[in-house]
This record gives structure tokens, C-alpha cells and sequence, in this order.
């Protein structure tokens, strides 16, 4: 199994474009999760989906972010528009629950610098 | 109140000494907990998870918990410098379903 793939793993945009983050989960996972890590803030949930069905958006920081999961084998995060505040990686990850079993996998991460 | 608390460290100690990472959290509803390794530049990677009061060993890694005083620790014996990471620790929350809250790491330096 290749794992969670991200796309891109780096990008470098100006203030006020919109960016695009795409994910595909691990086959057969029915959660996946939207995360970003900074330093400051530590690894913070965003969004996180099961059979597609975005189920707590709460983390999400303002209208400025959304997200999609059009099937069970991608999902998007969007940017519109980008602040340089928005610098960060941005993992994806995804699970099976199989009672107490939450393992999350992450994909390797998406760098994302905004100037 | 931070839900999921760790000191970020650093926290050094020598080749082959015994290295202890402590969390506290604050929802006492939480009943699955889960340490993380990440490497620099890496995604995180599950090394331990825990659901019962008391201890889980898993070859050099053992896992400690203690819900009545909302605490849980992860002790890595013979710490070698391939152990140098940041670990976090992850706790399921009340009726969230499969959603972790992460704590913000710690930091380990294995020395040579």
C-alpha cells in the first residue's frame, strides 16, 4: 500500500492566491482528517470527514477554508485567499474504527509558505 | 487550559538511560490514548497506544496510564540516538468519535 499521498509537497504563493491542497487516503479508510502543524500552535485539527461526510469542521479557522471530499479516494483543502498567517505544514491522515482502534496515518505533509 | 498538555523540552539524556515523557489531559471522558513519534520534517508515526488503567509494554517503549489522575507517560529504556524526536501525545475526545486532540510534543535528544 503507498500510504496517504499528498500533493503538492511544498508550495510557495503570494498573499491573497488561492491554494490548493489534495490528499488521497489509504484504500479502504472510511475517516479522513485535515491537519496543520506550526510551531506555535502544535499539530491542530482542521476537519476531518467519515464516508465522506464532513463531520466536525469546527478547527477550521474562518471562511477562508474549505474543504471537499468528492469520493472516497480524495479530498481537497482549500485556501481563498492565502495570508503570509497561513504558513504551515498541512498533513492529512487516515483511519479505520474498529472499536478502541483509532490509528490515524498521516501522508508526509504539504508545506505551505505564503508571502 | 490547554486540553493536552506536555513540557516541550528539551529533554536530554544519555545513550542506554531510561527517557520518561509525561502528557496530562483534561477531558476525563477521554478513553483512548496514543503517543506519536516525529522525526524533523517527517509526518508523525503511532508508536504506543493505551485504553486501560496501568501499564503496556511493547519492546523498549511502555505506555502508563492513569485516568483517575488524568495522566499518561510514555518511558523508553535504553534510549539510543535514533530515539531523538519530538513525541506527541494524543487523546480521543468525549463522544468525538475518532477525533484526537494532540498535545504539542516534546522534544528528546538522545546524547552520544
Amino acid at each position: 500500500d503507498a500510504g496517504v499521498i499528498q500533493s503538492p509537497r511544498h508550495e510557495v504563493t503570494e498573499m491573497g492566491q488561492e491554494v490548493t491542497l489534495r490528499c488521497k487516503p489509504i484504500s479502504g479508510h472510511d475517516y479522513l482528517f485535515w491537519y496543520r502543524q506550526t510551531m506555535m500552535r502544535g499539530l491542530e485539527l482542521l476537519i476531518y470527514f467519515n464516508n465522506n461526510v464532513p463531520i466536525d469542521d469546527s478547527g477550521m479557522p474562518e471562511d477562508r477554508f474549505s474543504a471537499k471530499m468528492p469520493n472516497a479516494s480524495f479530498s481537497t483543502l482549500k485556501i481563498q485567499p492565502s495570508e503570509p498567517r497561513d504558513s504551515a505544514v498541512y498533513f492529512c491522515a487516515s483511519s479505520l474504527a474498529l472499536g478502541e482502534w483509532h490509528e490515524q496515518f498521516f501522508g508526509p505533509g504539504t508545506r505551505l509558505t505564503v508571502l | 487550559q490547554k486540553e493536552v498538555e506536555q513540557n516541550s523540552g528539551p529533554l536530554s539524556v544519555p545513550e542506554g538511560a531510561i527517557a520518561s515523557l509525561n502528557c496530562t489531559y483534561s477531558d476525563r471522558g477521554s478513553q483512548s490514548f496514543f503517543w506519536y513519534r516525529q522525526y524533523s520534517g517527517k509526518s508523525p508515526e503511532l508508536i504506543m497506544s493505551i485504553y486501560s488503567n496501568g501499564d503496556k509494554e511493547d519492546g523498549r517503549f511502555t505506555a502508563q496510564l492513569n485516568k483517575a489522575s488524568q495522566y499518561v507517560s510514555l518511558l523508553i529504556r535504553d534510549s539510543q540516538p535514533s530515539d531523538s524526536a519530538t513525541y506527541l501525545c494524543a487523546v480521543t475526545s468525549t463522544g468525538g468519535g475518532n477525533k484526537l486532540t494532540f498535545g504539542t510534543g516534546t522534544q528528546l535528544k538522545v546524547e552520544l
